[in-house]
């Protein structure tokens, strides 16, 4: 299994502070997203990176922001949190050598909640 | 763009029995197909996998078969325990779109004794 660890697992913040979340990988792996995950929507990707300092938007990425200035972090930034980004947000990882496969290997999730 | 319908749950089932949760999609070219399972409080790990038409990916008792002709890529498990209940999540990766997947609303089932 890869390892993968994200930080906070829990975090309670106030709407308007910033916010990031940190993943961090010991797999070398090229690739990395940031999904976030909320009841009736499954996953929805935010972010991606497929190198370091190359990242590009996903379907929901409105309001934060990501940066990769190593192979082994990504961090995901909320600028000014809102209610709407209470959910759970999970890192992924892919390794890339030749062909992509398309298979995932997941941290365990930061469950963040902005009251 | 790229779409994934699973059925919805949530599923509840007794110990013993006979498990499919469908999954169907929307693709452009030949994406890859996934079954990701999670736990109460865990991450998402890999279930199976199919790479192309018409393979089947097995893991763990649990099937699926990659139907290119129907779009389809149903799970299913002879006998189910109560381990296995989890959320269970249908998802393709295309190959030209920087590994990026796109997942299914995910699927809770529940397995009694």
């Amino acid at each position: 299994d890869a390892g993968i660890t994200q930080s906070p697992r829990h975090k309670v913040t106030e709407t308007g502070t910033p916010v990031t979340l940190r993943c961090h990988q010991t797999e070398n792996h090229r690739y990395m997203y940031w999904y976030r995950q909320d009841p009736g929507h499954g996953l929805r990707l935010i972010h991606y990176s497929y190198g370091v300092k190359d990242t590009d938007k996903g379907e929901v990425s409105d309001g934060y922001s990501v940066s990769r200035s190593k192979t082994e972090d990504f961090l995901l930034t909320l600028e000014s949190a809102t209610s709407s980004q209470t959910s759970v947000y999970f890192c992924a990882t892919q390794r890339a050598g030749g062909r992509v496969t398309g298979e995932l290997f997941f941290g365990e999730g930061s469950r963040l909640t902005v009251l | 763009g790229d779409s994934v319908t699973q059925m919805e749950g949530p599923v509840t089932l007794s110990e013993e029995a006979f498990l499919t949760i469908n999954c169907t999609y929307t693709a452009t070219g030949y994406p890859s197909l996934f079954w990701y399972v999670q736990y109460p409080g865990e991450g998402l790990q890999l279930l199976l996998k199919a790479t192309k038409a018409d393979d089947k990916g097995s893991n763990k008792g649990f099937e699926a078969t990659y139907r290119k002709e129907t779009t389809s890529f149903h799970l299913e498990k002879g006998s189910v325990q109560v381990s296995d209940s989890a959320v269970y999540f249908c998802a393709l990766s295309a190959q030209d779109n920087a590994g990026k997947s796109t997942f299914g609303d995910g699927t809770t089932l529940t397995v009694k004794p």
